[in-house]
């Protein structure tokens, strides 16, 4: 079955400290792909998007992913995180079908 | 530019009712789609409405439905509510649904007694 897998469920770090989640989807062909972020009492909002190019993204607060084809991965990276990056994280791939399929989602918790 | 809007915020039911939510999109926007957000399930795509027309569906049961009307503006309905449809109800609105970004509204949050 086609589906979006992310790796951790929730990651706690400190301030200052580097973040790396994880995306792998399982759907063939062209695909869209998204990073939305949901921050506590808020709506989701987007992160970046690859649609095609590049396949380094960069995106709002610092935030930047790599789309390798091969591995069917969009990992979402951000060098150094602040307690405001604290959230749940969303990878999202929309396969040309006017669906967008989403991950589990990781919490992400900074400890300042 | 208003964002996505969707009414009413918070609803409680019990259960065997119906209900019906509203979602305004963006001005522009044709495309709407419908999510629900649930802790044990997250996020599950409904349904989505281009034109007035469904163009992909989940796999809900038929209690779920949804349209869209000229103006875009679109409307889900459930019926015969169940305990288990108590979740977050979201509603993304995009140009034309294909491959650009979906801006999402701040839902509405049924729950089912």
């Amino acid at each position: 079955a086609q589906s979006v897998s992310q790796h951790n469920h929730h990651v706690i770090l400190s301030e200052a400290a580097s973040l790396e989640l994880g995306c792998n989807y399982s759907y063939g062909g062209t695909v869209n792909l998204f990073w939305y972020v949901q921050y506590p009492g808020q709506h989701l909002q987007l992160l970046l998007k690859y649609f095609s190019g590049d396949p380094l993204v960069k995106g709002i607060k610092g935030f930047e992913a790599e789309f390798i084809k091969s591995k069917f991965s969009f990992n979402l990276r951000k060098p150094s995180v602040q307690w405001s990056d604290t959230a749940e994280y969303f990878c999202a791939v929309n396969p040309n079908d006017y669906k967008l399929s989403f991950g589990a989602g990781t919490t992400v918790t900074v400890r300042a | 530019k208003a964002g996505v809007t969707q009414t009413p915020r918070y609803l409680i039911k019990t259960r065997g009712q119906q209900v019906t939510l509203s979602c305004s999109p963006i001005s522009g926007h044709r495309s709407v789609s419908w999510y629900q957000q649930t802790p044990g399930q997250g996020l599950q795509f409904l349904f989505e409405y281009f034109s007035e027309t469904q163009r992909n569906k989940g796999n809900f049961p038929g209690r779920f439905s949804g349209r869209q009307f000229s103006n875009s503006r679109s409307e889900m309905n459930v019926s015969t509510l169940e305990l288990g449809d108590s979740a977050l109800y979201l509603c993304a609105s995009s140009i034309d649904g294909s491959t650009d970004t979906q801006y999402f509204g701040p839902g509405t949050r049924l729950t089912v007694l």
